[in-house]
């Protein structure tokens, strides 16, 4: 079965020092990788996707897929950073369905 | 561009009861997903309409279903409410054939059961 598994709950950082969030999932298939963010009193919005190779606000993920991982970073962190972050998995070419961890709250230490 | 909209932004039911939750899809958008998301956890997924059909469906009973309408807005309902089903529903919308995976949530309905 598809999962997606977030093991922190909670991750403190210091404003400048780098960040990680850790996601591994399992899928035997090709799945898309997704990092979602819910700031404060925000809806849930897309930050970005494994397709993209893009960098957005500073962060970015490589889809490993030797450890089925997917691990977000991103070299500085700053304070608007502090949100709830959720990895989501979607089965490549089928339905929109989308699969989320339990998400990890980050908060940026000033 | 609309953003979706989510109506009622909450509730309260006792068990037992029914309910009707709605979710207008952002424009341009012919999907919808349905999440719920319990306190602490992810949302979890309870199915997706896809013009006006059932396209996917996560582990929820039946007592919990859904309608998609022409202009793609839809209903979450369920039926015989138990206390766990107190949580936040999520709506979401995509348009698989522009960026398959994307979606675009709303702000949610809570849900409490009494």
């Amino acid at each position: 079965a598809q999962r997606v598994t977030q093991p922190e709950k909670l991750l403190s950082v210091f404003k400048g020092a780098p960040v990680e969030l850790k996601c591994n999932y399992s899928y035997s298939g090709s799945p898309e990788l997704f990092w979602y963010v819910q700031y404060s009193r925000q809806r849930l919005q897309l930050l970005l996707r494994h397709i993209s190779r893009e960098s957005i606000k500073g962060f970015t993920a490589d889809l490993n897929k030797g450890e089925t991982s997917f691990h977000l970073k991103k070299p500085f962190a700053q304070e608007e950073d502090s949100a709830m972050y959720y990895c989501a998995l979607r089965e490549m070419n089928r339905d929109d369905k989308i699969i989320f961890g339990k998400g990890t709250r980050l908060h940026i230490l000033p | 561009e609309t953003g979706v909209t989510q109506s009622p932004t909450h509730l309260i039911k006792t068990r037992g009861q029914q309910v009707t939750l709605r979710c207008s899809s952002q424009s341009g958008h012919n999907t919808v997903s349905w999440y719920q998301q319990a306190l602490g956890q992810g949302p979890q997924f309870i199915f997706q309409y896809y013009r006006e059909e059932e396209n996917g469906r996560g582990n929820f009973p039946p007592r919990f279903s859904g309608l998609q309408f022409p202009n793609y807005s839809s209903e979450l309902n369920v039926n015989a409410l138990e206390l766990d089903d107190s949580a936040l529903y999520l709506c979401a919308s995509s348009s698989p054939a522009r960026r398959a995976g994307v979606q675009f949530f709303g702000p949610g309905t809570r849900l409490t059961v009494l």
